[in-house]
């Protein structure tokens, strides 16, 4: 089955604590997007990626890093700058179209991460 | 940039029961996407739209695009407890891959 897979489904964190968010894809899609979502707010883009070996930063990215060498991951690391990283995580992977236009954008399951 | 409002914020209905769900941008939609979460779940996508006047049905949830490609409307016709969940409208801002998220419909179906 092709899909989008994000492990762990959650995660507990201590203040100060690096944590790295897995999210894997085996759609053959070349963007991948990470995506942070908080009780009543819509989704907060925190960074995407285009190809492999090069991203951008999205929205919310302060205190967030990712890396992409390989096409199928997209992992999302939560450094300790983060403020306030208790939250909804989604990964999302679509078709890249080229000229700055965007598909559609299908999601994994999520981690939910909590900061102790 | 591009804001979307959806409304209303939550709603309980009856089972069996018609109910509307609007986004409404503050700028003109390129491409109007449709999801549906259930909660501490990811997103499943419904239906896109990209032209004004737009109708496109999945089941029973029936979503349009207005003529002015500023207001999108979810339609979900006899309403049942597997409805039940949050709906998100995303929006392609034209230019760029960044989709912009309303911040969702809470919809609770009684059985």
């Amino acid at each position: 089955d092709g899909g989008i897979t994000q492990s762990p489904k959650y995660l507990f964190r201590k203040e100060g604590q690096n944590v790295t968010l897995s999210c894997e894809q085996n759609l053959n899609h070349d963007a991948m997007y990470w995506y942070r979502q908080d009780p009543g707010q819509g989704l907060r883009l925190i960074y995407y990626s285009q190809i492999v070996n090069d991203f951008q930063k999205g929205d919310i990215a302060e205190g967030y890093s990712v890396s992409r060498e390989k096409k199928e991951s997209f992992p999302l690391t939560v450094t300790s700058a983060q403020k306030n990283p208790t939250a909804f995580y989604l990964c999302a992977s679509s078709i890249e179209k080229g000229g700055g236009s965007t598909d559609t954008q299908y999601f994994g399951p999520g981690t939910r991460l909590t900061v102790l | 940039s591009q804001e979307l409002e959806q409304s209303p914020q939550s709603l309980i209905v009856q089972e069996g029961k018609n109910l509307t769900i609007n986004c409404t941008s503050s700028k003109t939609l390129y491409g109007l996407y449709w999801y549906k979460q259930k909660y501490g779940e990811g997103l499943i996508f419904l239906m896109m739209l990209q032209k004004g006047g737009e109708e496109k049905s999945h089941e029973k949830i029936t979503a349009k695009l207005d003529e002015k490609k500023q207001q999108s409307s979810l339609h979900i016709t006899a309403s049942q407890p597997s409805h039940a969940g949050i709906y998100l409208c995303g929006a392609d801002p034209k230019y760029g891959n960044k989709l912009v998220f309303g911040a969702g419909t809470i919809l609770r179906v009684k059985s």
